[in-house]
């Protein structure tokens, strides 16, 4: 089955700096890569995702990369602000049906004032 | 305001009570999920319904039993659990289809479990 690494697990950040949480993923089916964040207290909440026949993915301060050949996906915040502070969850997934989806573990993002 | 309602927020119950966790999107989606929170660990999926038919069980324990009367309805009953079934239990719901490249999860805001 697939198998999601996600790192660091801790990341702390001065505010107006940059962010960079990092994926690999192990199965060359998966096609979908969604990004949550999740905030204390509430559920996972999507962010931005990225299929993939896409190379590259901007919203505003967010973006994130896929590279299909080494299997790795990456999520890029810009200018963060304290409101960015959250565990922010990376994923996987083929199509079809129901999503069969496999999480990363998580990364805490302190945004430091 | 996710489209996807879980209640209770809150739940602390003892072993040997039985008790339901509820959720209901407004979504009109086909595929509903159980999710399993626990710290330091992945997400761990526990249940899949598509179509109202279960189509995943992750191993998950019979103490644990999934009820999905239709595509907006999804129930999780809890009898006899342990103190290590404490955890954040997440629903999620999401459109179904073949083909494509993979469509979007949206999770309700969770229910919290203690057993004591």
């Amino acid at each position: 089955g697939e198998n999601v690494e996600q790192h660091p697990s801790t990341l702390s950040v001065q505010e107006g700096d940059s962010a960079v949480i990092k994926c690999t993923y192990s199965d060359s089916a998966s096609n979908y890569f969604p990004w949550y964040k999740q905030e204390l207290g509430k559920g996972p909440q999507l962010i931005i995702d990225i299929r993939s026949n896409v190379g590259e993915k901007k919203d505003q301060r967010i973006a994130v990369t896929l590279n299909k050949t080494a299997k790795h996906f990456s999520l890029h915040i810009t200018e963060t602000q304290p409101e960015d502070s959250a565990v922010y969850f990376c994923a996987a997934s083929s199509s079809g049906g129901y999503q069969k989806v496999t999480f990363g573990i998580g990364t805490k993002l302190q945004v430091i004032p | 305001e996710t489209g996807v309602t879980q209640t209770p927020r809150h739940l602390v119950m003892g072993m040997t009570n039985k008790k339901s966790l509820k959720c209901e999107q407004h979504l009109g989606h086909n595929a509903m999920y159980w999710y399993k929170q626990s710290a330091k660990k992945p997400l761990e999926l526990m249940f899949v319904y598509s179509l109202e038919e279960r189509v995943e069980n992750n191993s998950v324990p019979s103490r644990f039993s999934p009820e999905c009367p239709n595509s907006s309805h999804l129930f999780l009953h809890l009898h006899t659990l342990q103190p290590e079934d404490s955890a954040l239990y997440l629903c999620a719901s999401s459109p179904t289809g073949t083909g494509g490249t993979g469509n979007t999860i949206y999770f309700g805001e969770g229910s919290w479990l203690t057993v004591v």
